[in-house]
């Protein structure tokens, strides 16, 4: 058990579709970070949260968005998504962002987009 | 520019030592973390360097060397348990921003 949750583990949509992602940590962080995991591919780094402010978008497309109402909620609302977007998307935490530190990541979210 | 290269695969025996090695080159560079993802899995934190040397904890020992871009994960007495995927990731930026590899598939056999 690491702390982070991530609902739901798996996802299925159609391109046309709106759908979001849940990430919860229990850790008392107050940073928070989406990424995305394709097949052979690396981590890349989505989005970043720093006590509830948005501190990075690494050039994700809009049909991404981010939503992070406290410190212990991440949510990525996903619409009009693109087969290429099928990944791993994982939800990390860690104490802050300002400083360099150990990120506790949850289990991820498969998602295929037919 | 952000690079963060790695082996893609490795095989070892059980019992024995592995080293994974990583080169890296990040601006900004403020250390050099190791995660271990088995299948399916979330990624789970080994190791955190950021001065030059040896880290070791049980098992497993992290290198870094800042002048050379680069650093090893080095793995004793291997167990079945211990075939996964090991993430090479360096801190760039002022904060708590990392780079990852794209990991190192080790497959441990009897």
């Amino acid at each position: 058990e690491t702390g982070v949750t991530q609902t739901p583990r798996h996802l299925v949509m159609g391109m046309t579709n709106k759908k979001s992602l849940k990430c919860e940590q229990h850790l008392g962080h107050n940073a928070m970070y989406w990424y995305k995991q394709s097949a052979k591919k690396p981590l890349e780094l989505m989005f970043v949260y720093n006590f509830k402010e948005q501190t990075e978008n690494n050039s994700v497309p809009s049909r991404f968005s981010p939503e992070c109402p406290n410190s212990s909620h991440l949510f990525l609302h996903l619409h009009t998504l693109q087969p290429e977007d099928s990944a791993l998307y994982l939800c990390a935490s860690s104490q802050d962002s300002g400083n360099v530190g150990e990120q506790f990541f949850g289990p991820g979210t498969r998602l295929t987009v037919l | 520019g952000q690079n963060i290269d790695q082996p893609t695969e490795m095989t070892a025996t059980e019992g024995a030592i592995v080293q994974i090695n990583c080169t890296y080159q990040t601006s900004g560079f403020n250390g050099l973390f190791w995660y271990q993802q088995h299948a399916g899995e979330a990624p789970t934190f080994l190791s955190y360097n950021v001065l030059d040397g040896l880290e070791e904890k049980g098992r497993f020992s992290s290198f870094l060397s800042r002048s050379k871009g680069y650093s090893y994960l080095l793995l004793k007495e291997l167990q079945m348990k211990d075939s996964a995927s090991y993430l090479c990731a360096g801190g760039a930026g002022g904060y708590n921003k990392l780079i990852f590899g794209a990991g190192t598939r080790l497959a441990v056999h009897p």
